[in-house]
């Protein structure tokens, strides 16, 4: 039983393509999260939603787009790709009022 | 804003000795901290959590307690395994938002 699941694992493609990350989680949660994991294992927040609504947005391209149809799903879309946004990108989900946040797997994005 | 500052690595060391990996924050108010795991081509799973001073985390033989009068929250165990080892991330929730440090990769040679 995933509890939070990303496809794909891994993806390559080349510079100014446009491509989706998807992020499911069967937790139950109300809050999703998509961090960035650079080459020297450095994480950093990149959105939140609460209940499909953007609560997080911190400083990043606007080639990077967060999509939540529903609690249960936060997607990334990025747009124009550049050899810097190769990194390994987490999904996470947690409650509102409650601490703990779960990672997905992640999924290994290079760009050539 | 909140910040971690942890001990960077790599840490080698054999087995059954004793780990310690240094971590401290910086926040407005109390945050709650945490010691997240991440094994070798696996995504983070949390390993212990302290909400408030003097709280102690503890899993897996690994403890951490929360010291609000030293801003730290150092992760040890007394006695590692070739199995502990992973990259280990110190965190501080403010706002909705994980904060980490940069993480250290710890080796326990056999």
């Amino acid at each position: 039983d995933t509890a939070v699941s990303q496809t794909p694992k891994y993806l390559v493609t080349q510079m100014g393509n446009d491509k989706s990350i998807k992020c499911e989680q069967n937790l139950g949660h109300d809050t999703m999260y998509w961090y960035k994991q650079d080459s020297k294992k450095f994480l950093k927040i990149m959105f939140s939603y609460n209940n499909k609504e953007l609560i997080i947005n911190e400083t990043v391209p606007n080639r990077f787009s967060p999509k939540s149809p529903d609690k249960a799903h936060l997607n990334l879309h990025i747009n124009s790709l550049e050899l810097g946004d190769s990194a390994v990108y987490f999904c996470a989900s947690g409650r509102v009022g409650t601490d703990t946040q779960y990672f997905g797997p992640g999924t290994r994005l290079t760009v050539l | 804003g909140n910040s971690v500052t942890q001990m960077e690595g790599p840490v080698t060391l054999s087995e059954e000795a004793f780990l310690t990996i240094n971590c401290t924050y910086t926040a407005t108010g109390y945050p709650s901290l945490f010691w997240y795991v991440q094994y070798p081509g696996e995504g983070l799973q949390l390993l212990l959590k302290a909400t408030k001073a003097d709280d102690k985390g503890s899993n897996k033989g690994f403890e951490a307690t929360y010291r609000k009068e030293t801003t730290s929250f150092h992760l040890e165990k007394g006695s590692v395994q070739v199995s502990d080892s992973a990259v280990y991330f110190c965190a501080s929730l403010s706002d909705y938002k994980l904060s980490f440090g940069a993480g250290t990769t710890v080796t326990v040679r056999a």
